[in-house]
């Protein structure tokens, strides 16, 4: 299955800033998924990020606050602009397996102070 | 959650007894899958079902589907402490781009 590396591994940032996570997948994949997992929390979808296009943002999220670059099959960006700390949670990338599932990169621990 | 909610929210099981959870969704759909988190952890993929199935097995992970009540269970047999961990379902929606949306989430804890 794929392995995927994601970085930076956990972050404290002042509000107002922003923040890029990124993760780079070891085979090339055309889809990329990007889930916001708040404290004690399941796993909310983000946004889809396919490779020459714009992502696909779910409902409540926004392409303004939550930038995603997708360069080529194999890599991809998400920021999280002017942050407050409402945005603590851990950010995930995965790609999809087929019947072996997705596969999930070790996420991003966000603390906004 | 945008998708499904499970239950049990926390299940507490001495080892060796078998613990079941339940995932209830909303909207029909291709595929579903479980998952387990560790505290602090990624998740790992544990097993899909399809939509045409009712029940599958690895080794002591047994799921089924009820396509009609949409819903699943995920039963763990023999359970060990290092079985504890969060527990979540996640289903894809008919005529969605491969999305998976996850449901709120089981916490197990298995005592030895």
């Amino acid at each position: 299955s794929a392995v995927i590396s994601q970085k930076p591994s956990r972050d404290i940032c002042q509000r107002g800033t922003s923040l890029t996570i990124q993760c780079q997948v070891d085979s090339q994949v055309t889809m990329m998924f990007w889930y916001r997992q708040q404290p004690g929390q399941s796993l909310t979808l983000i946004a889809t990020a396919n490779q020459g296009s714009e992502a696909t943002y779910e409902s409540g999220f926004v392409i303004d606050k939550f930038p995603i670059s997708r360069p080529n099959l194999t890599f991809s960006t998400l920021t999280v602009s002017n942050m407050s700390p409402e945005d603590s949670s851990i950010y995930l990338c995965s790609v999809g397996q087929g019947t072996n599932g997705y596969t999930f990169g070790s996420g991003t621990r966000l603390t906004v102070v | 959650s945008q998708q499904g909610e499970e239950d049990p929210q926390a299940l507490s099981i001495q080892e060796g007894e078998n613990a079941t959870m339940n995932c209830s969704y909303k909207t029909s759909i291709n595929n579903l899958q479980w998952y387990r988190q560790n505290s602090g952890r990624g998740l790992v993929h544990l097993i899909l079902i399809r939509s045409n199935e009712r029940e599958k097995h690895s080794g002591r992970l047994r799921v089924t589907l009820d396509t009609s009540k949409k819903s699943s269970s995920l039963l763990i047999t023999a359970s060990r402490a290092a079985d504890t961990a969060s527990y979540f379902c996640a289903t894809d929606a008919l005529g969605t781009g491969n999305q998976f949306y996850f449901g709120t989430g089981t916490s197990l804890t298995v005592i030895p």
